[in-house]
């Protein structure tokens, strides 16, 4: 089973700081990843994709991908309070099947 | 915005019962799946599926889980015979091609007594 590795934390961040999110991933064929956002008790959201080495931006959310470190990472601008919950990494193995990290809990500090 | 619904959402069954749930992906999605959640652990790939047949599925998914597309807008996962251990959140999902982003339903929670 190839592997999807987070910090599980938690990361603590105040108030409108940047909070950083980190991933590794061990299939080197991976060609898809994907950052979601479980709130407790709840399903997983959809935040960002990215598919091509280097910066996607979404409004405060930054996705950076880098292929040959085998490094995903999701940057959150101004963070605020609605932004704690879990986020989840996750990596397209074979044609379909994700799968997914443990999770970094994210608690944004008023 | 179109979204995965589930239903129940939550079941509370019987050790040994069979259980069923179901799924109504995105209408123009073709590609489905199942996926778990034991608490407080990771997200768990189950099985994928595409063109009326499993596509791929993991050791997990044995001989009592079942999958099936009875009708044109459901997706549903069966369990045989219910064990304990498959107490947990099952999330069904899809997506309009294999890697594109999946979509995830809020979600059933099966309680297994």
């Amino acid at each position: 089973q190839k592997e999807v590795e987070q910090n599980s934390g938690p990361l603590s961040v105040p108030e409108g700081a940047i909070a950083s999110l980190n991933c590794t991933y061990s299939d080197r064929g991976s060609q898809s990843f994907f950052w979601y956002r479980q709130y407790s008790g709840k399903s997983p959201e959809l935040i960002m994709s990215i598919y091509s080495n280097g910066d996607k931006e979404d409004g405060r959310f930054t996705a950076q991908l880098n292929k040959a470190s085998q490094y995903v990472s999701l940057l959150i601008r101004d963070s605020q309070p609605s932004d704690s919950a879990t986020y989840l990494c996750a990596v397209n193995q074979g044609a379909q099947k994700l799968v997914f990290g443990q999770g970094t809990r994210l608690t944004i500090n008023p | 915005e179109p979204e995965v619904t589930q239903t129940p959402s939550h079941q509370v069954t019987q050790m040994g019962q069979e259980v069923i749930l179901r799924c109504v992906p995105i209408s123009n999605h073709l590609y489905f799946y199942w996926y778990r959640q034991i608490l407080g652990q990771k997200v768990e790939f189950l099985v994928s599926f595409y063109n009326n047949e499993i596509s791929e599925k993991s050791e997990i998914f044995d001989d009592q889980f079942s999958v099936e597309r009875p009708d044109g807008s459901n997706f549903t996962l069966k369990i045989r015979s219910t064990k304990l251990e498959d107490s947990a959140m099952y999330f069904c999902a899809s997506s309009n091609t294999g890697a594109r982003p999946q979509h995830f339903g809020d979600g059933t929670r099966l309680s297994i007594l």
